[in-house]
C-alpha cells in the first residue's frame, strides 16, 4: 500500500533554533499534503495544506512565518519551525493523497516529537 | 463549519467485550466521515469511512461504524475487543470537496483490561 515517510521521528534542539521535517511520498505523487499539530492528549490540528509548486495555505492563526511551508516536488513536503521555542514542543503529523483524489486515499506519515529546550 | 464531538474522553473494556465510540458531527450536507486509530507516538491508521451508500461501514480490524443522519452520529462498534486494541481513536470529518482537509475529534483513548 501507499506510503508516507515522515522524518526525522523524533528531534530534541535549542530554543531559537530552527528544525526541519520532512514528509515523502514514497509510492505516489502528491500535489497536496496536509500537516498538523497535536498536543499530548489531544486532537489534531489542522495548520496548514501544502500544494506543489505553490504557496501554502495556512489555517487561521498559524502563523506562516514561524512554520514555513516548502512543497517543492510531488513527493515532498518539508516544515520549518523557525526560532523554536518550548511552547513549539509537540506532535507534527504529516498527510498525503494522490492527484485525483480526496479523503479515501489519504496517507499518514508516522510523525515527528518535537521537544524544544 | 464542520465539527466533530467525541463524548467519550476515556473508555475502559474488558477483552472480549464488545465496545461502541462515539461520534457526533454538525455539518449542513452530507459529510465524509472517518474512523482512524493511532497508536502511541504513531502516526494515523484508518479503520473505516463513510461516504454515502450503506449506512454501516464495515472496516480493518473488525471494526464497523454506521452512519446515522437523524442523529448526527457515526459511532464506532467493536464486537470483542483484543487487547491489542488498546489506542487512541479518532472520529474525523472531511469537507464538502473531499479535498483530504480533515477535522478530528478530541479523541477516545480505549484502554482493555485483561
Amino acid at each position: 500500500g501507499a506510503v508516507v515517510s515522515q522524518h526525522p521521528s523524533w528531534v530534541i534542539c535549542k530554543s531559537g533554533t530552527s528544525v526541519k521535517i520532512e514528509c515523502r511520498s514514497l509510492d505516489f505523487q502528491a500535489t497536496t499534503m496536509f500537516w498538523y499539530r497535536q498536543f499530548p492528549k489531544q486532537s489534531l490540528m489542522l495548520m496548514a495544506t501544502s500544494n506543489e509548486g505553490s504557496k501554502a495555505t495556512y489555517e487561521q492563526g498559524v502563523e506562516k512565518d514561524k512554520f514555513l511551508i516548502n512543497h517543492a516536488s510531488l513527493t515532498l513536503s518539508t516544515l520549518t519551525v523557525t526560532s523554536a521555542h518550548p511552547e513549539d514542543s509537540s506532535f507534527y503529523i504529516c498527510s498525503a493523497r494522490p492527484p485525483g483524489s480526496g479523503g479515501e486515499k489519504l496517507f499518514f506519515g508516522s510523525g515527528t516529537q518535537l521537544s524544544v529546550l | 463549519a464542520q465539527s466533530v464531538t467525541q463524548p467519550d474522553i476515556h473508555i475502559t473494556v474488558s477483552e472480549g467485550a464488545s465496545l461502541e465510540l462515539r461520534c457526533n458531527y454538525s455539518y449542513g450536507a452530507t459529510p465524509y466521515l472517518f474512523w482512524y486509530v493511532q497508536s502511541p507516538g504513531q502516526g494515523l491508521q484508518l479503520l473505516l469511512k463513510y461516504f454515502s451508500g450503506d449506512t454501516l461501514v464495515q472496516g480493518i480490524k473488525g471494526f464497523e461504524a454506521e452512519f446515522k443522519r437523524s442523529q448526527s452520529s457515526f459511532n464506532l462498534r467493536k464486537p470483542s475487543v483484543h487487547w491489542s486494541d488498546a489506542a487512541e481513536y479518532f472520529c474525523a470529518v472531511g469537507g464538502p470537496s473531499n479535498t483530504g482537509k480533515l477535522n478530528f475529534g478530541q479523541g477516545t483513548t480505549l484502554q482493555v483490561k485483561p
